[in-house]
């Protein structure tokens, strides 16, 4: 089955560590996007990427940095310049469209990754 | 820039009753408008969206939302619920096509009781 894969599920973080989230697919899809999840609150765009080779900054970029070097891989950092890491992080994808009448908004998402600082 | 309200923060609807869900949105031209929903600890699935056409909008597991211009709305319905409904569910609207970008309300947690 196609899909999206982030990994792991769970990841704790020490204070002025960086960690790595995973997100894998194969849907052969060419945007991918990270957001962030706080509770009570709607999911926040951290990085999008529309093309290999390429991404964008979304609106709470500062402190994460991403890479998109294969088409089926957008691996997020969170680097020690975020101060406040714990989150839930979510990673989408969905495919790539020029036309006038598509969506290229995320239309599928993986099922998370929680961070916490120890 | 685009912005949603979902101004219900919790619903709790007794199973096999209606549900509705309000979401209002902010932007000057036709926007993009879609429905997700989340159960706990996992990620969204997308329920249905909007974009052009045909204003009633089908969407899976029963769901169907109405794009109202004039009231900048696109509210969340279902006829009768199913316990299997409890999750928590988001508006997001976009920009356009060539906007890759969503912006999502804060979410309305639906409680299903037997």
């Amino acid at each position: 089955d196609g899909g999206i894969t982030q990994s792991p599920k769970y990841l704790f973080r020490k204070e002025g560590q960086n960690v790595t989230l995973s997100c894998e697919q194969n849907l052969n899809h060419d945007a991918m996007y990270w957001y962030r999840q706080d509770p009570g609150q709607g999911l926040r765009l951290i990085y999008y990427s529309q093309i290999v080779n390429d991404f964008q900054k979304g609106d709470i970029a500062e402190g994460y940095s991403v890479s998109r070097e294969k088409k089926e891989s957008f691996p997020l950092t969170v680097t020690s310049a975020q101060k406040n890491p714990t989150a839930f992080y979510l990673c989408a994808s969905t495919q790539r469209d020029r036309s006038v009448r598509s969506v290229n908004q995320p239309q599928h998402f993986g099922d998370g990754t929680r961070l916490s600082i120890l | 820039a685009q912005s949603v309200t979902q101004p219900d923060i919790h619903i709790t609807v007794s199973e096999g009753a209606s549900l509705e869900l309000r979401c209002n949105y902010s932007y000057g031209a036709t926007p993009y408008l879609f429905w997700y929903v989340q159960s706990p600890g996992q990620g969204l699935q997308l329920l249905l969206k909007y974009f052009s056409g045909d204003t009633l909008v089908q969407g899976i597991k029963g769901f169907e939302a109405e794009f109202k211009r004039s009231q900048s709305s696109f509210n969340l319905r279902k006829p009768s619920v199913h316990w299997s409904d409890a999750a928590e569910y988001f508006c997001a609207v976009g920009a356009g096509y060539n906007d890759y970008k969503l912006s999502f309300g804060a979410g309305t947690t639906v409680t299903v009781r037997a």
